[in-house]
């Protein structure tokens, strides 16, 4: 089946720093993606759609200038985390629209660990 | 807001048992319905899904789904449980005119024993 890749799987930084997570749909076109949030035991919490060559549509409650996200391509979008703190902690994954079959896939997540 | 509902955050069964993982949502229009699973280690992988028709739904590795228009219910179930079905199952729905974005319920960690 069709695969999308997320790097890096698990990534530790310091608070204030900025950390980019990459979301790759390898063999096929994505004209959209997700990014969505999932805490411990809580639900995944969609953040924002990503349409390639536009702005992202942020959820509510979602900062659109701590958490860039970038759809450059129809098989990459970058999420960055800017002056991450540790509250921003938690598991990101994002999902891919095939643009041929409309069919949704995920990618494994990236842990996100701010000291 | 739309809410998705999963009743049981955890399940315990012996193999050979039968499962069934309750999921309800408050959306009153049409939906799409999804059952999607996560092995240990492994991204989220489609089960089943219900656009439209038959209201039970058969997917991947033995499972079935019904879709109960009236409970807003689309419970997942599978006869006889194997080890490897351990995982987290996660219900998801899409609201008909919002998009492609799912939105999840909490996920039901289940766990089978030899």
């Amino acid at each position: 089946g069709a695969v999308v890749s997320q790097h890096p799987s698990r990534v530790i930084c310091k608070s204030g720093t900025s950390v980019k997570i990459e979301c790759r749909s390898l063999d096929f076109q994505a004209t959209t993606m997700f990014w969505y949030r999932q805490f411990p035991k809580q639900s995944l919490m969609l953040m924002a759609t990503s349409n390639e060559g536009s702005k992202a549509t942020y959820e509510q409650g979602v900062e659109k200038d701590k958490f860039l996200i970038n759809h450059a391509s129809l098989t990459l979008s970058t999420l960055t985390v800017t002056s991450a703190h540790p509250e921003d902690s938690s598991f990101y994954i994002c999902s891919a629209r095939a643009a041929n079959t409309g069919e949704l896939f995920f990618g494994e997540g990236s842990r996100l660990t701010v000291l | 807001a739309q809410s998705v509902s999963q009743h049981n955050h955890h399940v315990i069964l012996s193999e050979a048992a039968s499962l069934e993982l309750g999921c309800n949502y408050s959306y009153g229009g049409t939906v799409n319905l999804f059952w999607y699973v996560q092995y240990p280690g492994q991204h989220l992988q489609l089960l089943l899904k219900y656009f439209s028709g038959d209201p039970l739904v058969k997917g991947i590795k033995g499972f079935e789904a019904e879709f109960i228009k009236s409970k807003f219910s689309f419970n997942l179930r599978k006869p006889s449980v194997q080890w490897s079905d351990t995982a987290e199952y996660f219900c998801a729905v899409k609201e008909w005119d919002s998009g492609y974005a799912l939105n999840f319920g909490k996920g039901t960690s289940l766990l089978v024993t030899p």
